[in-house]
């Protein structure tokens, strides 16, 4: 069964903490991408990857990081430089006609 | 950089009005267009999409959306909405010339459908 799976669902971390939320795809793409999902802000790019061991920031990458160390997987580590780290992270891979795959994203709170 | 425009934040409709969603977007030229849908609960998916051809594209559920090259749109459309087409919508474009460019999506349209 093909897909992007994230893990975990719902996420609760302490001020100050770094985090890192997986993302896994097994459709071969060479493309991932990380998004942050506000209310009323839409999809805002965090960082894409084009190929393995290489990646870009996008729009908002200040406090995040990424690696692209497999093919199947890309990461997105969330660090304590992150001025509003509470949101809705959604990871999706991309096929050669730039349709992107979304996995069920992942819910992060920082208290 | 381009942009991408959705006019309507959040539309309330009756079930069996016809919806509209207006889509624009900043970049001048050659384009693949996308609509996503994201049902409460459910994983952003692909609703439709444009590359060439026929500039009107039908999707599922019965949507179907309108690229209109000289006004830089690709509004969706659906004659009778039903309440389970409540959810939200995002439009997306990906140039297509000067390398590779990632899409850039617009901030989402909520719709909900009263029953």
């Amino acid at each position: 069964d093909g897909g992007i799976t994230q893990s975990p669902k719902y996420l609760f971390r302490k001020e100050g903490q770094n985090v890192t939320l997986s993302c896994e795809q097994n459709l071969n793409h060479d493309a991932m991408y990380w998004y942050r999902q506000d209310p009323g802000q839409g999809l805002r790019l965090i960082y894409y990857s084009q190929i393995v061991n290489d990646f870009q920031k996008g729009d908002i990458a200040e406090g995040y990081s990424v690696s692209r160390e497999k093919k199947e997987s890309f990461p997105l580590t969330v660090t304590s430089a992150q001025k509003n780290p509470t949101a809705f992270y959604l990871c999706a891979s991309e096929d050669k006609s730039y349709e992107q795959y979304f996995g069920p994203g992942t819910r992060l709170t920082v208290t | 950089a381009q942009s991408v425009s959705q006019h309507n934040h959040h539309v309330i409709l009756s079930e069996a009005a016809s919806l509209e969603l207006g889509c624009n977007y900043s970049y001048g030229g050659t384009v693949n267009l996308f609509w996503y849908v994201q049902y409460p609960g459910q994983h952003l998916q692909l609703l439709l999409k444009y590359f060439s051809g026929d500039p009107l594209v039908k999707g599922i559920k019965g949507f179907e959306a309108e690229f209109i090259k000289s006004k830089f749109s690709f509004n969706l459309r659906k004659p009778s909405v039903q309440w389970s087409d409540t959810a939200e919508y995002f439009c997306a474009v990906n140039p297509l010339s000067g390398g590779y460019q990632k899409v850039t999506f617009g901030t989402g349209t909520k719709l909900q459908v009263i029953p």
